[in-house]
C-alpha cells in the first residue's frame, strides 16, 4: 500500500535463529498495527497486531514493537522453525481498512 | 459457519469479457472489502463496503464496480476485463468497530 513501507522483501534465516521485519508508515493518526501471515496459496491470517496505547505485545515465539514517535513497528520471530516460511504482511489503519505492505518473503533453512 | 466464501477459485477471461466475483460471509459482519494481490505490491483495496446499503472506493478502484447485495453479500464486477486486471482477488470481512479481518480463499484470475 502507499501508506507503509516493509523491510527486508526477502529474509533468509537459519532454523533455530531470529527473523526480524520492519515496517513504517506515514499517517500520524494511524491506530491499528496488525501482522498476516500467508502460507504459498493460502489467504492471509492475521498472526498478532498492537494498537498505538501499546508499545510491545508477544505471542509465544512472535512479538511486535511499536515506536509512534519514528512511525515504525516491527514483527519478531525468535527460534524459527520450517513452519514459519511463508510471506509477512504488515499493515496500518485508523478507519478500520487496513493498507498493507508490500510482503517480506522469510525462508527458513533447516 | 464457513467465514468468508469466495467464487469461483479460478478464472481466465478473454480481453473485454466481464465477469462477477461473488462473496459472502455468514459471521454477520457489518463491513466488507475487496483487494487485488499482484507479487511485490502486498494487498492492494479496491473497494469497500462499510455497511450494507454503502460502498467506497479504495486505492485502486478503476475498471471495477461493486454491489453489496445485503448485508451477506459483496460483489466485484469487471465490466471490460484487461490483462493489467490478472491478479489474485481476496474478499474481506471484519466486525462492527473491530479491526480484525477475516479473509477469504481468494479468486485467481488470468485475463488473456
Amino acid at each position: 500500500g502507499e501508506n507503509v513501507e516493509q523491510h527486508p522483501s526477502t529474509l533468509s534465516v537459519q532454523e533455530g535463529d531470529s527473523a526480524v521485519i520492519k515496517c513504517t508508515y506515514s499517517d500520524s493518526a494511524s491506530n491499528y498495527f496488525p501482522w498476516y501471515k500467508q502460507e504459498l496459496g493460502k489467504r492471509p491470517q492475521l498472526i498478532i497486531d498492537i494498537r498505538s496505547n501499546v508499545g510491545e505485545k508477544k505471542d509465544q515465539r512472535i512479538a511486535v514493537t511499536l515506536n509512534k514517535t519514528a512511525k515504525h513497528f516491527s514483527l519478531h520471530i525468535t527460534e524459527t522453525q520450517p513452519e514459519d516460511s511463508a510471506v509477512y504482511f504488515c499493515a496500518e489503519s485508523n478507519d478500520y481498512k487496513l493498507s498493507f505492505g508490500a510482503g517480506t518473503t522469510v525462508t527458513v533453512r533447516a | 459457519n464457513a467465514g468468508v466464501t469466495q467464487t469461483p477459485k479460478f478464472q481466465v477471461l478473454k480481453t473485454g469479457q466481464s465477469m462477477t466475483l461473488q462473496c459472502a460471509q455468514d459471521m454477520n459482519h457489518n463491513s466488507m472489502y475487496w483487494y487485488r494481490q499482484d507479487p511485490g505490491m502486498g494487498l492492494r483495496l479496491i473497494y469497500y463496503s462499510a455497511s450494507e446499503g454503502t460502498t467506497d472506493k479504495g486505492e485502486v478502484p478503476n475498471g471495477y464496480n461493486v454491489s453489496r447485495l445485503n448485508k451477506r453479500e459483496f460483489s466485484l464486477r469487471l465490466e471490460s476485463a484487461a490483462p493489467s486486471q490478472t491478479s489474485v482477488y481476496f474478499c474481506a470481512s471484519s466486525p462492527p468497530g473491530q479491526y480484525g479481518y477475516t479473509f477469504g480463499s481468494g479468486t485467481r484470475l488470468t485475463v488473456v
